[in-house]
């Protein structure tokens, strides 16, 4: 049962543009989501997260915004680099100590 | 620095063989985790521990064996049992199960049978 889903596994983006990553959730436990991003061969890297009592989390370039009753969070990238060519994974947790990742988008940011 | 170090970056196993991935942290972190990611897939959990010489099982722990017998070390062992072990496993940490906080991840082994 896969409680967080991304279902665009791959997105492309001109260089300057704004790259939106989607990841909706089913459970409602969930107080704390996060967004990494990963190189092959690498560990994710965190990003950025947002808590359930928040609606919109910012840092730079990142902004993620949470829609609860949606139960959806999306992360807008302003402006697309190349080094931001990478898979995105979101991340839910009901701080049980479990997380849910979702499957992954992988970008491509073009010039 | 601090950060989780994983080894070997690259491991082989042969048939009816038990392996044994490394995973250790400076980050005094309390909780300990290990997730398997196949290609496509998200990172499915295997095994986590929350303290030492405590653990619990993910969602995928059949053919994985750990021990949390210090708080910086959580070595993850695939078994024989487990008859698809080829993927790259993640090793990650966090500095509390209730505190909200982002999970720090190791560069990962990438296993492959012979």
């Amino acid at each position: 049962d896969q409680q967080v889903k991304q279902n665009s596994p791959s997105l492309s983006v001109q260089e300057g543009r704004i790259s939106i990553l989607n990841c909706d959730y089913t459970n409602s436990m969930f107080d704390y989501f996060l967004w990494y991003k990963k190189y092959p061969a690498e560990g994710p890297t965190f990003l950025i997260s947002i808590s359930s009592i928040k609606d919109k989390n910012e840092d730079g370039r990142f902004t993620v915004f949470l829609n609860k009753s949606a139960k959806h969070l999306s992360l807008h990238i302003v402006p697309s680099q190349p080094g931001d060519s990478a898979v995105y994974f979101c991340a839910g947790t009901d701080s049980w100590g479990k997380f849910q990742f979702g499957a992954g988008t992988q970008v491509v940011v073009t010039p | 620095d601090g950060g989780i170090t994983q080894s070997p970056k690259y491991l082989f196993r042969k048939e009816g063989q038990n392996v044994t991935l490394s995973c250790e942290q400076n980050l005094n972190h309390d909780a300990m985790y290990w997730y398997r990611q196949d290609p496509g897939q998200g990172l499915r959990l295997i095994y986590y521990s929350q303290i030492v010489n405590d653990f619990q099982k993910g969602d995928i722990a059949e053919g994985y064996s750990v021990s949390r017998e210090k708080k910086e070390s959580f070595p993850l062992t695939v078994t024989s049992a487990q008859k698809n072990p080829t993927a790259f496993y993640l090793c990650a940490s966090t500095s509390g199960v209730y505190s909200n906080q982002p999970q720090h991840f190791g560069d990962g082994t990438r296993l492959s049978i012979l």
